[in-house]
């Protein structure tokens, strides 16, 4: 069955350095999201992505965050300078349809030392 | 700020028994409905969607939606202790914003 995929599983990095998670939707779907969990927290929604560009974005996703699309498989989400509250897990998700089911990846697990 | 609430439980069901998890959501344009299971420190898997008024069944669950109510249940039928993990509630609302809102999750755990 197909699946997302998202590298690394673990990221460890120092307090403002840059990170790229990267993921690799289904390849048929057209909707792209990044959500993020904190330990214990609920899900929370970062950005939607079609047609090659932003389509919305939560107030987490501030000037430190930005997604692309650089080839027709990956879709990355960078943090500039990352800060201790970025440590997450970071979940990269797609979907065929507007509204439709979105599939989850495994994750990235985020640790800002 | 549209909201979706779940019990945070636990909710303890013995094996072989009917699970019910329920959840409101606060958005009354909210247009899909989505019940997604997370293990511990794993990601959410889809486990039932659906988008109308009534019943939706897919082998052990069924899915209600009461769009008046703005209420979604999950029912797991024949409880197996492989269903002990976190049930989380999601929805998107209208205007084709497709974002997902999430609850908190429901953790049920299946006593043998």
């Amino acid at each position: 069955e197909p699946e997302v995929t998202q590298t690394p599983s673990h990221q460890v990095t120092q307090m403002g350095q840059e990170v790229i998670l990267r993921c690799v939707p289904i390849s048929n779907h057209l909707y792209f999201y990044w959500y993020r969990q904190i330990l214990g927290q609920k899900v929370e929604f970062l950005v939607s992505f079609y047609n090659n560009e932003i389509s919305e974005k939560s107030e987490i996703f501030d000037d430190q965050f930005s997604v692309e699309r650089p080839d027709g498989s990956n879709f990355t989400l960078k943090i500039r300078s990352t800060k201790l509250e970025d440590s997450a897990m970071y979940f990269c998700a797609s979907s065929g349809a507007v509204q439709g089911p979105q599939h989850f990846g495994d994750g990235t697990r985020l640790s800002i030392l | 700020q549209k909201e979706v609430e779940q019990n945070s439980g636990p909710l303890s069901v013995p094996e072989g028994a009917i699970a019910s998890l329920n959840c409101t959501y606060s958005d009354r344009g909210s247009q899909s409905f989505f019940w997604y299971r997370q293990y511990s420190g794993k990601s959410p898997e889809l486990i039932m969607f659906i988008y109308s008024n009534g019943d939706k069944e897919d082998g052990r669950f069924t899915a209600q939606l009461n769009k008046a109510s703005q209420y979604v249940s999950l029912l797991i039928r024949d409880s197996q202790p492989s269903d002990s993990a976190t049930y989380l509630c999601a929805v998107t609302s209208n205007f084709g914003n497709e974002k997902l809102t999430f609850g908190t999750g429901t953790r049920l755990t299946i006593i043998p």
